[in-house]
């Protein structure tokens, strides 16, 4: 069974910093591309970063560019994203996503259950 | 930048077709997928690659990808597919996902 589990969330000031983990099991984690996905309250679905299957290739939304950072650690089923410079348009659950394709169109077939995000003073 | 455009609601009778429509330029070159999510609930997808089904998603939903404009379909529509419903492209490892249609069954 595919699971996905995210941790790291919570309370954090404007300006602040916050590293949000994800482990997962029950696939090959080295085999596939890896997304942070968001929701901020009531709204929609928001890409926020994506990160290869293997030589590391990174990827980010402009609202995320400069200030997150996504990595993986294959040999611990890891998947991280260092936030900083937070400002309270980044409060939303963060959902840690599978690529759903092991190369070319990407889709996401797995979900965590997200973990929230809180920017306030 | 591309953009995704979704109808912020639809309603539908039960029993009766219930269809999203997605617009944007990108969906000329690239296909659609799509995502059901519940309150309270992590996005599940119901479509990939413009008309895949995954395994365990009912028959009832299916997707089309024309030109401009990506549909997604549900035929007899029953109250457990009361959801938001998502769009999303996919282009050199970005997603972009649409605003979002609110299904109603009335």
């Amino acid at each position: 069974e595919v699971q996905l589990l995210e941790s790291g969330g919570g309370l954090v000031q404007p300006g602040g910093s916050l590293r949000l983990s994800c482990v997962v099991s029950g696939f090959t984690f080295s085999d596939y591309a890896m997304n942070w996905v968001r929701q901020a309250p009531g709204k929609g679905l928001e890409w926020v970063s994506g990160i290869s299957r293997s030589d590391g290739t990174t990827k980010y939304a402009d609202s995320a560019k400069g200030r997150f950072t996504i990595s993986r650690d294959n040999s611990k089923n890891m998947l991280y994203l260092q936030m900083n410079s937070l400002r309270a348009d980044d409060t939303a659950v963060y959902y840690c996503t599978k690529k759903g394709s092991f190369d070319g169109y990407g889709w996401l077939d797995y979900w965590g259950q997200g973990t929230l995000v809180t920017v306030s003073s | 930048s591309y953009e995704l455009t979704q109808p912020p609601s639809v309603s539908v009778s039960p029993g009766q077709t219930a269809s999203i429509t997605c617009s944007g330029n990108i969906l000329g070159s690239t296909s659609a997928s799509w995502y059901q999510q519940k309150p309270g609930q992590s996005p599940v997808v119901v479509i990939y690659q413009d008309s895949k089904r995954p395994s365990g998603i009912p028959e009832r939903f299916s997707g089309s990808n024309s030109g401009h404009a990506a549909t997604l379909t549900i035929s007899g529509t029953q109250a457990m597919d009361e959801a938001d419903y998502y769009c999303q492209a996919w282009d050199s490892s970005i997603y972009l996902f649409g605003s979002g249609t609110k299904v109603t069954v009335l």
